[in-house]
């Protein structure tokens, strides 16, 4: 049973198009997190969402918006897709806000053509 | 803000060979995490350990918080080690999630 899950793991689309990535934790953590890895392999925090509560990393586009219908789910919502959208995208949830271990989803691969 | 290094940069071994990576960091933390990312992408959690020692099969982990390193061994390794691992650090003064930029390993068989 896998601890955080996301889907889909791959998705190719036009640019202009909108697209969701959805995720999904079972650990019972109050804390989810987006980020973006970009092909030189830096990891980037997007945002985190706690109790509520939402974090944004100040340099991401208001294109990108987190949406979390409950503390299980924290789903990312991409507006316009730009051809530097293309990255993967990864999941992540810990007991508190950067308190105790982060696990990641396996990640979703976006390539905007 | 605090600084996140770690060395080498890159890691080229044969099987079987002991390695040991680390990290800086320019401040104290209050959480430390080591994490390796294979090949395939998958980030995979291996030692929560902001302070002391853990061991975990091949791999075990040291952080001497006073002296502000940890250190990532990998003992006899295999091919299935390759991957990038990741440092991360929280600083006692502000509660982001800082990332070093990683250390690339190859095992050759």
């Amino acid at each position: 049973d896998t601890a955080v899950s996301q889907t889909p793991k791959y998705l190719v689309t036009q640019m202009g198009n909108d697209k969701s990535i959805k995720c999904e934790q079972n650990l019972g953590h109050d804390t989810m997190y987006w980020y973006k890895q970009d092909s030189k392999k830096f990891l980037k925090i997007m945002f985190s969402y706690n109790n509520k509560e939402l974090i944004i990393n100040e340099t991401v586009p208001n294109r990108f918006s987190p949406k979390s219908p409950d503390k299980a789910h924290l789903n990312l919502h991409i507006n316009s897709l730009e051809l530097g959208d293309s990255a993967v995208y990864f999941c992540a949830s810990s007991p508190l806000l950067n308190t105790g271990e982060l696990f990641f989803g396996e990640g979703s691969r976006l390539t905007v053509l | 803000g605090i600084q996140v290094e770690q060395s080498p940069p890159d890691l080229i071994l044969q099987e079987g060979a002991n390695s040991t990576l680390r990290c800086n960091f320019s401040d104290s933390v209050n959480n430390l995490q080591w994490f390796h990312q294979n090949p395939w992408g998958q980030l995979i959690n291996l030692f929560y350990i902001p302070s002391g020692t853990k061991q975990n099969g091949r791999l075990s982990a040291t952080t001497v918080a006073t002296e502000r390193y940890s250190l990532l061994y990998i003992s006899s390794s295999q091919t299935t080690d390759s991957g990038v691992y990741f440092c991360a650090v929280v600083g006692d003064s502000n509660y982001q999630l800082i990332w070093g930029a990683g250390t690339k390993l190859i095992i050759k068989p």
